[in-house]
């Protein structure tokens, strides 16, 4: 299977900054998904992202909070805008290659 | 919302065999049964998935029922590295299609 790495895997920002996560397969797909993980909760979708077309958000989120940037099959990119407090979560990417597989997560705590 | 309900926790002895079932009771002809595994800090894992069938794999076995409403993963000779959230998850096997996640079920191998 592929594997994914994100960066960075960690970080502490301060309200009202603004984060960019990259994420980086080892193998070319065509779909990538962004996920976001509260604190003790199950994973939720944020948005889908295509190379070369607008990202497909969910219910809940949207482009200025969470744009998305997707240059090639291979990276992908999600920024966190503006955030508060309430955005504290594990940020993951994920993308499909045979299977649906995870990277490692960003662990995101917003003072 | 999730189309899968799992017990939110079990316990398993080191050594021994842990059974984690799953109902999915709508669950459509054409959709799959998928489980995968989230270690403490790191990202879902892949396991196994079938349609109908029951499947086997180095890491574990999918028992589906006939009438496909329920299943079971079996961790053969459970070890603590498998102390995990196990997601069980229905999805067309559409290339692209994302996963909806639910609770899970927490499970703790025990020595």
């Amino acid at each position: 299977s592929a594997v994914i790495s994100q960066k960075p895997s960690r970080d502490i920002c301060q309200r009202g900054t603004s984060l960019t996560i990259q994420c980086q397969v080892d193998s070319q797909v065509t779909m990538m998904f962004w996920y976001r993980q509260q604190p003790g909760q199950s994973l939720t979708l944020i948005a889908t992202a295509n190379q070369g077309s607008e990202a497909t958000y969910e219910s809940g989120f949207v482009i200025d909070k969470f744009p998305i940037s997707r240059p090639n099959l291979t990276f992908s990119t999600l920024t966190v805008s503006n955030m508060s407090p309430e955005d504290s979560s594990i940020y993951l990417c994920s993308g499909h290659y045979n299977e649906q597989f995870f990277g490692p997560g960003t662990r995101l705590t917003v003072l | 919302d999730a189309k899968t309900t799992q017990p939110p926790s079990m316990d398993c002895a080191e050594g021994r065999a842990a059974n984690l079932p799953c109902n999915h009771s709508t669950i459509s002809g054409n959709e799959y049964v998928y489980w995968y595994r989230q270690i403490h800090s790191q990202g879902p894992q892949y396991i196994i998935h079938g349609l109908k069938n029951n499947e086997t794999n180095e890491m574990a076995s999918l028992i589906i029922t006939e009438d496909r409403k329920s299943s079971t993963l079996i961790l053969p000779h459970a070890t603590l590295r498998d102390t995990a959230v196990y997601y069980c998850i229905v999805r067309p096997d559409n290339y692209g299609q994302n996963f909806v996640f639910g609770p899970g079920t927490r499970l703790s191998v025990l020595p």
